[in-house]
């Protein structure tokens, strides 16, 4: 139980492109979800918190307009990269907090390796 | 402010061997303490949560942590590392309320055969 994918796993991309990550909890309802994004060798450092139907909480440092979150479901959060640059390039990943019964955990998806050219 | 340490950044040990991986924290009230292991290009995969109770908990693939307020200590400990244990791995501690991670910097195994 609790899985967490994402879609896709790998996309590259023109500069001033947009691109859409899903990130799903597959079997649970996940009321809050995180995003993460790493550089190599690093660890993960959180960009913002979505809660389903209201907007998100970004970190400081993270411009809002450029990573949209929207949390339109219970089980489906989005992470929008707005008009990309090669310094987007990155590794992002979400999570999902658990299940009532594993509210402090938080299960992470496979993460998505985006490449902007 | 609420921090996490781990102090090795890269580790090496022979196939078969011991293997403690230390993870320090900085922290107010009791903690929730998180390992988890990623893989190259993947994403994180819980071993083990202490959250109360027995101080030594029993995670997946062989792995165990020791929880010592004493020493704000969740140190993971292995008896015998496979080769297939080669990862990253993160220790991480839950912000009450808020339920954020705040994750150490990770300590990256290598094993040799």
């Amino acid at each position: 139980g609790a899985v967490v994918s994402q879609h896709p796993s790998r996309v590259i991309c023109k500069s001033g492109t947009s691109v859409k990550i899903e990130c799903r909890s597959l079997d649970f309802q996940a009321t809050t979800m995180f995003w993460y994004r790493q550089f190599p060798k690093q660890s993960l450092m959180l960009m913002a918190t979505s809660n389903e139907g209201s907007k998100a909480t970004y970190e400081q440092g993270v411009e809002k307009d450029k990573f949209l979150i929207n949390h339109a479901s219970l089980t489906l959060s989005t992470l929008t990269v707005t008009s990309a640059h090669p310094e987007d390039s990155s590794f992002y990943i979400c999570s999902a907090r658990g299940p009532l019964a594993a509210l402090e955990t938080q299960y992470f998806g496979p993460g998505t390796r985006l490449l902007v050219l | 402010a609420q921090s996490v340490t781990q102090p090795d950044i890269h580790i090496t040990v022979s196939e078969g061997a011991s293997l403690e991986l230390r993870c320090n924290y900085s922290y107010g009230a009791t903690p929730y303490l998180f390992w988890y292991v990623q893989s190259p290009g993947q994403g994180l995969q819980l071993l083990l949560k202490y959250f109360s109770g027995d101080t030594l908990v029993q995670g997946i693939k062989g792995f165990e942590a020791e929880f010592k307020r004493s020493q704000s200590s969740f140190n993971l400990r292995k008896p015998s590392v496979h080769w297939s244990d080669a990862a990253e791995y993160f220790c991480a501690v839950v912000t009450s309320g808020t339920y954020k991670y705040i994750f150490g910097t990770g300590t990256r195994l290598k094993v040799l055969a």
